[in-house]
């Protein structure tokens, strides 16, 4: 069956820690990768997203997520966090022959100030 | 902003009552997904209309669960005879266009709580 797995369901820094969180999913065909936050109070938002080119993808806030294919990986990093980056990240994965996107459990990150 | 707009924010309802679940996409979107969250875990997929089509319903869990987008844009999620294990938040999500490729923009759910 499908899946998306994050490795970490709970992760605890002090700000300017480095950043990552673990993402693998099980498809062996084409994809599109997704890294979602949900800050507390808030709706699920897009944090980047991977199609195709450069497997280094930037995204809002100073995240980063590295596309590995042959580990079928697209783990999320930041290099020194702040305390606003207190959220829950979820992983996404779409696969191109389907419609629905696969979300990860999430990981949810707490950052002491 | 014109964000995706869900109503009602919380929904307490007894075992066995019906209830219904509505969402506002964003206007001129296409796609619109549903979504259950149980606590601790991500979202999972329920059912995925293109305009007014249900074009994927793979995700709904029973026959108790019914959605419709019958003109294509505001949207209603029905779980009849409700079950504890109903108990969640429900995702509405739309994008501008099909394909995957396309970022969903969610909305703030449903929480959903069953006696």
């Amino acid at each position: 069956a499908q899946s998306v797995s994050q490795h970490n369901h709970h992760v605890i820094l002090s700000e300017a820690a480095s950043l990552e969180l673990g993402c693998n999913y099980s498809y062996g065909g084409t994809v599109n990768l997704f890294w979602y936050v949900q800050y507390p109070g808030q709706h699920l938002q897009l944090l980047l997203k991977y199609f195709s080119g450069d497997p280094l993808v930037k995204g809002i806030k100073g995240f980063e997520a590295e596309f590995i294919k042959s580990k079928f990986s697209f783990n999320l990093r930041k290099p020194s966090v702040q305390w606003s980056d207190t959220a829950e990240y979820f992983c996404a994965v779409h696969e191109n022959r389907d419609d629905k996107i696969i979300f990860g459990k999430g990981t949810r990150l707490h950052i002491l100030p | 902003g014109a964000g995706v707009s869900q109503s009602p924010r919380y929904k307490v309802a007894k075992r066995g009552q019906d209830v219904a679940l509505r969402c506002d996409p964003i206007s001129g979107h296409v796609s619109l997904f549903w979504y259950q969250q149980a606590l601790g875990q991500g979202p999972e997929f329920l059912t995925y209309f293109q305009n007014e089509a249900q074009l994927d319903k793979s995700g709904l869990p029973s026959d108790r669960f019914f959605a419709e987008r019958p003109e294509g844009s505001v949207s209603t999620l029905k779980i009849q005879r409700t079950q504890q294990e109903d108990s969640a938040v429900y995702l509405c999500a739309s994008s501008l266009r099909p394909g995957g490729t396309q970022p969903q923009h969610f909305g703030d759910g449903t929480r959903l709580s069953i006696l």
